[in-house]
C-alpha cells in the first residue's frame, strides 16, 4: 500500500478534462514539492510536472499541476488518445527519508 | 541530449548479488543526483535511493541494508547493488537523473532483472 493515494482508475472522453488526486500527509507533500509522471505501455515513466506546477521544456500546457495542502492535483485538458497511460505522483517524505510515489492512476481515453 | 541506458544480468539467483550499472551519454554525470527506481511486474514505482553531487548516498529505508549505490565519474556511470535478493526483487529496474528536487528528468529504459533459481 502507496503512502501516496491515487484513484486506481479513470476514463474520460476524447477532448474532455480530467483531474487526478494525489493524497498524502503533513511529512510528504505537506511539506515538499510534487512531481507527476506518465508512463505509456512498455515504456520509461516521463517527468510531467515538477516542483508542484512546472512543466519540463516540451511538455504541452494541456498538463498543468497544483498542491494544496497534503494534496496535489495533475490536470489534463483537450484529451487524446495518445494520453492513455498510467500516472504516478511523486515526492520526498520527510519522515521516512525517502522518495515516495502514489500507486498510480490508469487513464482510460475512449 | 541527456540519455541513460541500463547493463547487467537479468537473471539472478534467490540470496545472490544483482548488479547493475547505468551508463550516462550526452552530458556530465557531476552536479546531479543519480537515483535507481524499480517497480515490480504490473506494479508502482519504488524508489531505491540516490548518489549525490557531494559524494553522499541515501536509501530506501526498506532496503537500506541490502543496497549500495556508487559512482564513476571516470567513465560517467554509476551502479546499484543490492545483496541477499529473493524472488520479491523481481522488478523492472531503471536508473534515473534526480535535478535535485526529488524529480527525474532522465530516465533509462529499464531492466527486467529476474530472481529465480
Amino acid at each position: 500500500q502507496s503512502v501516496l493515494t491515487q484513484p486506481p482508475s479513470l476514463s474520460a472522453a476524447p477532448g474532455q478534462k480530467v483531474t487526478i488526486s494525489c493524497s498524502g500527509s503533513t511529512s510528504n507533500i505537506g511539506k515538499n514539492y510534487v512531481s507527476w509522471y506518465q508512463q505509456l505501455p512498455g515504456t520509461a515513466p516521463k517527468l510531467l510536472i515538477y516542483d508542484n506546477n512546472r512543466r519540463p521544456s516540451g511538455i504541452p500546457d494541456r498538463f498543468s499541476g497544483s498542491k494544496s495542502g497534503t494534496s496535489a492535483t495533475l490536470g489534463i485538458t483537450g484529451l487524446q488518445t495518445g494520453d492513455e497511460a498510467d500516472y504516478f505522483c511523486g515526492t520526498w517524505d520527510s519522515r521516512l527519508s525517502a522518495v515516495i510515489f502514489g500507486g498510480g492512476t490508469k487513464l482510460t481515453v475512449l | 541530449q541527456v540519455q541513460l541506458q541500463e547493463s547487467g544480468p537479468g537473471l539472478v539467483k534467490p540470496s545472490e548479488t544483482l548488479s547493475l550499472t547505468c551508463t550516462v551519454s550526452g552530458g556530465s554525470i557531476s552536479n546531479y543526483f543519480w537515483d535507481w527506481v524499480r517497480q515490480s511486474p504490473g506494479k508502482g514505482l519504488e524508489w531505491i535511493g540516490y548518489f549525490s553531487p557531494s559524494g553522499t548516498t541515501n536509501y530506501n529505508p526498506s532496503l537500506q541494508s541490502r543496497v549500495t549505490i556508487s559512482l564513476d565519474m571516470s567513465r560517467n556511470q554509476f551502479s546499484l547493488r543490492l545483496t541477499s535478493v529473493t524472488a520479491a526483487d523481481t522488478a523492472l529496474y531503471f536508473c534515473a537523473r534526480d535535478y535535485g528536487g526529488h524529480a527525474f528528468d532522465y530516465w533509462g529504459q529499464g531492466i527486467l532483472v529476474t530472481v529465480s533459481s
